[in-house]
């Protein structure tokens, strides 16, 4: 099992840039979460997808938009990148509902100048 | 909503000692309180988690104990190895919403 998967590892985006970073995880897990961790505010929740069809907005959705393409994937797109979303971004899932073990990507690190 | 403070942020102890990390939770309906350890350049990892029906939960050299009048809960972690430092996050869960709030982080430094 590879557990959670994130794509890209690292990127570089110019501001007004879009992109999307990929999340994967094979542990069939229902529940899926995006968040961001930026240096002394700890994690924050961008959006979370309870179960497959399902999203909704964490603490800090503004400037971001997600699918969960399928059970195993849930994507995060930045439409028009800004320097305030540099930050580290990761992925997580649980079995069910967040009082559950969230098992949590190695993180996507991504500069946007 | 729910909002976590976790205290200090930063923590130096020798090799052998203890540390203790605390947290702050404001919603009083929260009843799910996990600790998560995370190594530099990885992805958090549940290293404990204790829910509100019970006061205190051991695992080897760590404990986790709730206090829910307060609303506060603490990590400890004994006989501290090098391989102990890391970043702790506290966090809760529970209540109005099924979604964790994190606390901003402890970087544990453990000095041989």
């Amino acid at each position: 099992n590879a557990g959670v998967t994130q794509t890209p590892k690292f990127q570089v985006l110019k501001t007004g840039q879009s992109m999307t970073l990929q999340c994967a995880q094979d542990m069939n897990h229902n529940s899926m979460y995006w968040y961001r961790q930026d240096p002394g505010m700890g994690l924050r929740l961008i959006y979370y997808s309870a179960s497959e069809g399902t999203t909704d907005k964490g603490e800090v959705p503004n400037g971001y938009n997600v699918s969960r393409l399928n059970k195993r994937e849930f994507s995060l797109r930045l439409e028009s990148a800004a320097p305030s979303q540099t930050s580290v971004y990761f992925c997580a899932s649980s079995a069910l509902a967040a009082q559950e073990t969230q098992y949590f990507g190695p993180g996507t690190r991504l500069l946007v100048l | 909503g729910e909002n976590v403070e976790q205290h200090p942020s930063t923590l130096s102890v020798q090799e052998g000692d203890s540390a203790v990390i605390k947290c702050t939770y404001s919603d009083s309906a929260s009843n799910y309180f996990p600790w998560y350890k995370q190594e530099l350049g990885k992805g958090p990892q549940l290293i404990i988690d204790i829910r509100s029906n019970v006061g205190e939960k051991k695992d080897q050299r760590i404990a986790v104990t709730l206090n829910k009048t307060a609303k506060h809960f603490s990590l400890h972690i004994t006989e501290t190895q090098p391989e102990d430092s890391a970043v702790y996050f506290c966090a809760a869960s529970g209540g109005t919403a099924s979604k964790l709030t994190f606390g901003t982080g402890t970087r544990l430094q453990v000095t041989l």
